[in-house]
């Protein structure tokens, strides 16, 4: 089945010690988005990219990065991971920007040591 | 600044009961309106969605939401819950000019059986 697929389900990475959370697609959707969703409360929007071009939200920590290598990938890393940090980690996508629904990836649980 | 407002944040019912998640919105344009759904440990589902048309709108598992755009509200309601509903419920709304999703903070809905 078509779908968004993120790897590892859980990962626990040490205080300062960088990681990368993997994204990728089948749906060949043109945007892929990041959230960062703690435990009770809304996703968060971190970036996303509409093709190869990449949008940061304008309260995302300059920590957090994201890479595109194509279409169906789409990468976070997160450069010196702080305990606040720890958090369950969705990525997305769409067809289009706007107007056409996300799906969502079953989520990155990331935990801090 | 464009905000969404979900009024219960847990909710408790038994079984059979009838079910009204209130979310309202604020943006004076046309928006697009989803209601999301995260069973325990699940990723987030499209319950629904709203972009034009019919302001009632029937989604998945029974679920049904109105958009009365005179009140900015797209509450969503199912007339007998399951044990199974036991989930977090996020609506979310986009204005059509922009990709960005607004978020509610969630309501918690716990069913007994």
């Amino acid at each position: 089945d078509a779908m968004v697929i993120q790897n590892p389900r859980y990962q626990v990475t040490q205080f300062g010690k960088p990681v990368t959370l993997s994204c990728s697609q089948t749906l060949n959707h043109n945007v892929m988005y990041w959230y960062q969703q703690k435990s009770s409360q809304a996703p968060k929007l971190l970036f996303h990219y509409y093709d190869k071009d990449f949008n940061n939200e304008a309260d995302t920590p300059d920590n957090f990065q994201s890479r595109r290598p194509n279409t169906s990938f789409c990468f976070l890393d997160i450069r010196s991971p702080g305990l606040g940090d720890a958090a369950m980690y969705l990525c997305a996508t769409s067809s289009r920007k706007g107007i056409q629904p996300q799906h969502f990836g079953d989520g990155t649980r990331l935990s801090i040591l | 600044a464009q905000s969404v407002s979900q009024h219960n944040h847990h909710v408790i019912l038994s079984e059979a009961a009838s079910l009204e998640l209130g979310c309202n919105y604020s943006y004076g344009g046309t928006v697009n309106l989803f209601w999301y759904v995260q069973y325990p440990g699940q990723h987030l589902q499209l319950l629904l969605k709203y972009f034009s048309g019919d302001p009632l709108v029937k989604g998945i598992k029974g679920f049904e939401a109105e958009f009365i755009k005179s009140k900015f509200s797209f509450n969503l309601r199912k007339p007998s819950v399951q044990w199974s509903d036991t989930a977090e419920y996020f609506c979310a709304v986009n204005a059509r000019s922009n990709y960005q999703l607004i978020w509610g903070a969630g309501t918690k809905l716990i069913i007994k059986p």
